[in-house]
Order: structure tokens, then C-alpha cells, then sequence
């Protein structure tokens, strides 16, 4: 499978303790992003890398979460103290080189519960 | 204000039915338009882009205006296969890091 991976695709966790998801975007594109998503809505926007650069964060990325993407190649997101309203799933999606109409591939997502 | 707005339905229509969404997006400099599809539980899937001129995909038409900062979708002979999210997605600014609304959900009945 060449599409984008995403580890583990279920966490549960308590309260208070610290998670990290993995993300392996497809071979040779440039850019990876990292999206949350709740139920009834769409996804919001978190970070984003061109290659191991982190160039741009969303004002939702609180100081508890970071991203790293060391060898432009797969990335990790790890939540810090983990609290409910983390309760979600985080989509990591790549997409190529290209100009502005360059499709982004989502994987299938790591459904995070905090109990 | 977000910056991608979608009625979130659910629109319910028939098999056969013909269906219109609707998104407005508020940053008058958005340069990239999409239309993406989530099925339940799974993860989004670009269904099509949406250029200045309109683009067809067979029953699917999209449509984009740029003085009222508006895009449509428009499904025609609905499928039951159709039945899903449909995810409205500008994009803007050097990183054209995609923004989505709240999709809209669509489910076609028998």
C-alpha cells in the first residue's frame, strides 16, 4: 500500500498523559499536514511541513502539542498532558510538489480518546 | 466568521434526485477550490477541483464565483452510492494549505 500510513489508528489514554501518532506520508511528496477532526465537523487545520521545515501552526495548536518531521520523510505529533477535549481524530495528509491545485491524500486517521 | 462556510444538511433525496451544495469562503484572496468526500468513518478523498471556468465529471458539476466568493456542487441522477460527506476546501496563500468547511452531509433513499 503507497498511500499514507498512519500509527496507531486507535489510542485510548487518560487524562494527563502524554501521546505521540505517527505519520508516513506517500514516498516523495514535499508536504505534510496534520489535521484534527471532531464529530459533525470538517477537518481543522493544525500544522504543516515542506519537507522537514515547519513552516506554518494553527492558533488551535496549543504549547501541549508538537510536531517534528526530522528527515522530511515521516512525521510525528505528540500531545503533552493529554485533557478530554483532545478527544479526536487526527488526520495526517501529503500531498506532491506542485502548483496550487496539487491534491492532498489523507490517511485513515488515529482516533484519539482521553479518559 | 469561518473561513469556510457549508450547510452541514442533512440534504435526504431520492435515487434519481438532482442536488445542489453550496460553500462561501471569506478570504477574497483564496486561489485553489476544491470539493472533497468523506465516507463515514473514513478518511477524505478530493472528488474534484473547481476552476474559474466551472468543470463537469460526469454527473458531478462544480462551479466557483469569485465576485461572491462562492462555490457549488451539483450531483444530478443521484446513487444511493453517493450518500456521504461532501467537504467544501479553499486554499490561499503561498502554502496553499487546504481549509475546510463542515461538510455538508448528503444521504440518498430508495
Amino acid at each position: 500500500d503507497t498511500g499514507v500510513s498512519q500509527n496507531p489508528r486507535h489510542k485510548i489514554t487518560k487524562r494527563g498523559q502524554n501521546v505521540t501518532f505517527r505519520c508516513d506520508p506517500i514516498s516523495e511528496h514535499n508536504r505534510l499536514y496534520w489535521y484534527r477532526q471532531t464529530l459533525g465537523q470538517g477537518p481543522e487545520f493544525l500544522t504543516y511541513f515542506q519537507n522537514e521545515a515547519q513552516l506554518e501552526k494553527s492558533r488551535l495548536l496549543s504549547d501541549r502539542f508538537s510536531a517534528e518531521r526530522p528527515k522530511g520523510s515521516f512525521s510525528t505529533l505528540e500531545i503533552q498532558r493529554t485533557e478530554q477535549g483532545d478527544s479526536a481524530m487526527y488526520l495526517c495528509a501529503s500531498s506532491a510538489p506542485g502548483g496550487r491545485y496539487t491534491e492532498a491524500f489523507f490517511g485513515q486517521g488515529t482516533r484519539l480518546t482521553v479518559v | 466568521r469561518k473561513e469556510v462556510e457549508q450547510d452541514p444538511g442533512p440534504f435526504n433525496v431520492p435515487e434519481g434526485a438532482t442536488v445542489a451544495f453550496n460553500c462561501t469562503y471569506s478570504n477574497s484572496a483564496s486561489q485553489s477550490f476544491f470539493w472533497y468526500r468523506q465516507d463515514c468513518r473514513k478518511e477524505p478523498k478530493l472528488l474534484m477541483s473547481v476552476y474559474s471556468s466551472g468543470n463537469e465529471d460526469g454527473r458531478f458539476t462544480a462551479q466557483l464565483n469569485r465576485a461572491s466568493q462562492y462555490i457549488s456542487l451539483l450531483i444530478r441522477d443521484s446513487k444511493l452510492s453517493d450518500s456521504a460527506t461532501y467537504l467544501c476546501v479553499v486554499s490561499s496563500g503561498g502554502s496553499y494549505i487546504p481549509t475546510f468547511g463542515r461538510g455538508t452531509s448528503l444521504i440518498v433513499h430508495p
